[in-house]
């Protein structure tokens, strides 16, 4: 059957350093992946999207890399701050219109 | 101005009631979508709508009936709540033509006594 797998353990990490999140699915062909970020009481927010046939996509200290063959994301948060504390989620979509799929998501809790 | 809004943001209802969530977009989009996220925090879809249509509809007890009147309003209906359906609901929207890049609303939290 298909999984998506994400740590479910917390990620403590000092103000600064680099937060690495990995996303891992099996039995399942993604056209596309997405991250997402999710606050206490919040609704999940969008914050990026790789395709396929794309190797790495950054956005401000953002970073997602996308291995087919491995079939794995990594999502890192570089010089991470306080205010990057939050749950991330991963979420696979076979093709755009099509239904995403979530992974538990990870939460991220960032030291001052 | 909010994006994707959601009524009621807390709901407590004892077993056997029938109970309402309404949700609605001013974002323009064609798709709109119903998630269930447990008490492990897992997010589940539901139900999803196209221009008022049902595209998809995942193993989901027949007691929750979704209503679209318009492409802006997705309304969930829940009959005889069960404990088990308590959970936060998400609706979310997006563009069918896009990357499928989801909307949420800030979430209901069904509490079922």
């Amino acid at each position: 059957s298909q999984k998506i797998e994400q740590n479910s353990e917390a990620l403590n990490i000092q103000e600064g350093k680099t937060a690495t999140l990995t996303c891992n699915y099996t039995n399942y062909s993604p056209a596309y992946l997405q991250w997402y970020r999710q606050d206490p009481g919040r609704g999940p927010v969008f914050l990026l999207l790789i395709r396929e046939n794309e190797k790495e996509k950054r956005k401000e200290r953002l970073k997602v890399t996308f291995d087919t063959t491995l079939k794995q994301s990594l999502f890192h948060i570089t010089a991470s701050q306080p205010a990057d504390s939050a749950t991330y989620l991963c979420a696979l979509d076979k093709a755009a219109g099509n239904k995403l799929t979530f992974g538990g998501g990870t939460r991220v809790l960032v030291k001052p | 101005d909010t994006a994707v809004s959601q009524t009621p943001k807390y709901l407590v209802t004892q077993m056997g009631n029938d109970k309402s969530i309404k949700c609605e977009q001013n974002l323009g989009h064609d798709t709109m979508y119903w998630y269930k996220q447990d008490s492990k925090k897992f997010l589940k879809i539901m139900f999803s709508y196209n221009n008022k249509e049902l595209i998809i509809n995942e193993t989901v007890p027949n007691r929750f009936s979704p209503k679209s009147p318009d492409k802006a309003h997705l309304n969930l209906h829940i009959n005889s709540l069960e404990l088990g359906d308590s959970a936060v609901y998400f609706c979310a929207s997006s563009v069918t033509s896009g990357n499928n890049e989801q909307f949420f609303g800030p979430g209901t939290r069904l509490t079922v006594l």
